[in-house]
């Protein structure tokens, strides 16, 4: 079954700190891995799109990175602003089946002064 | 330039009946996604259109129907509402389904089944 696994579910850091977020996923044959940001009440903004070839690739201080062959990827958020403060999803999308993106869950990052 | 604009932005029904959702793409593009998204939940896809045909449909029951206008523009619909069906529904347009396109998202539409 094709699923995308995120964690940690939920993080809190302090403003200025750096963090790293982890997605695994389990879809096959693999097109390619998204990353959005969803604030509150608001749709999902795309940050990047990386197909299986492309190890890593920033959008200002979003850095995403994928292994597609242990099927993982990561978001790296340096300097972290108040703004960040977000759900942030992991979309894999494949070639085959009926549903042509699957969605994780999210991670909910909270950005505290 | 408009992005997605979905209409409306809340909505409040109750059970059995029926409701309809617009959504407007961003200039341009022709193919339009609908999610639904429960509350701390990622979106879950229903169906996408292009050129005003169902292309691909996800795990959602015949209560949920749709349609293309040659405008691109885009209705859901709804029937038969269970409380189930309280979420955020979110519209997502993009240029030509490649799956490699971003998809740009509506703010969406909060319904309320009572």
């Amino acid at each position: 079954k094709n699923q995308v696994e995120q964690s940690p579910q939920s993080l809190i850091i302090l403003e200025g700190k750096n963090c790293t977020l982890q997605c695994n996923y389990t879809v096959s044959p693999f097109s390619n891995l998204r990353w959005y940001k969803q604030d509150t009440g608001r749709g999902p903004v795309s940050l990047t799109i990386m197909t299986f070839s492309e190890n890593t690739k920033s959008n200002g201080r979003y850095t995403a990175t994928l292994d597609a062959d242990t099927k993982q990827s990561s978001l790296h958020i340096t300097a972290s602003q108040l703004s960040d403060s977000a759900s942030y999803i992991c979309v894999v999308s494949s070639y085959s089946g009926n549903t042509p993106l699957v969605f994780g869950k999210g991670t909910r990052l909270s950005v505290i002064a | 330039d408009a992005g997605v604009t979905q209409s409306p932005t809340h909505l409040i029904k109750t059970r059995g009946q029926q409701v309809t959702l617009r959504c407007s793409p961003k200039s341009g593009h022709d193919t339009v996604s609908w999610y639904q998204q429960a509350l701390g939940q990622g979106p879950q896809f229903i169906f996408q259109y292009y050129e005003e045909e169902e292309r691909q449909r996800g795990n959602f029951p015949d209560r949920f129907s749709g349609h293309q206008f040659p405008n691109y523009s885009s209705e859901l619909n709804v029937n038969a509402l269970l409380l189930g069906d309280s979420a955020l529904y979110l519209c997502a347009s993009s240029l030509e389904w490649s799956g490699a396109e971003p998809l740009h998202f509506g703010n969406g539409t909060r319904l309320t089944v009572t």
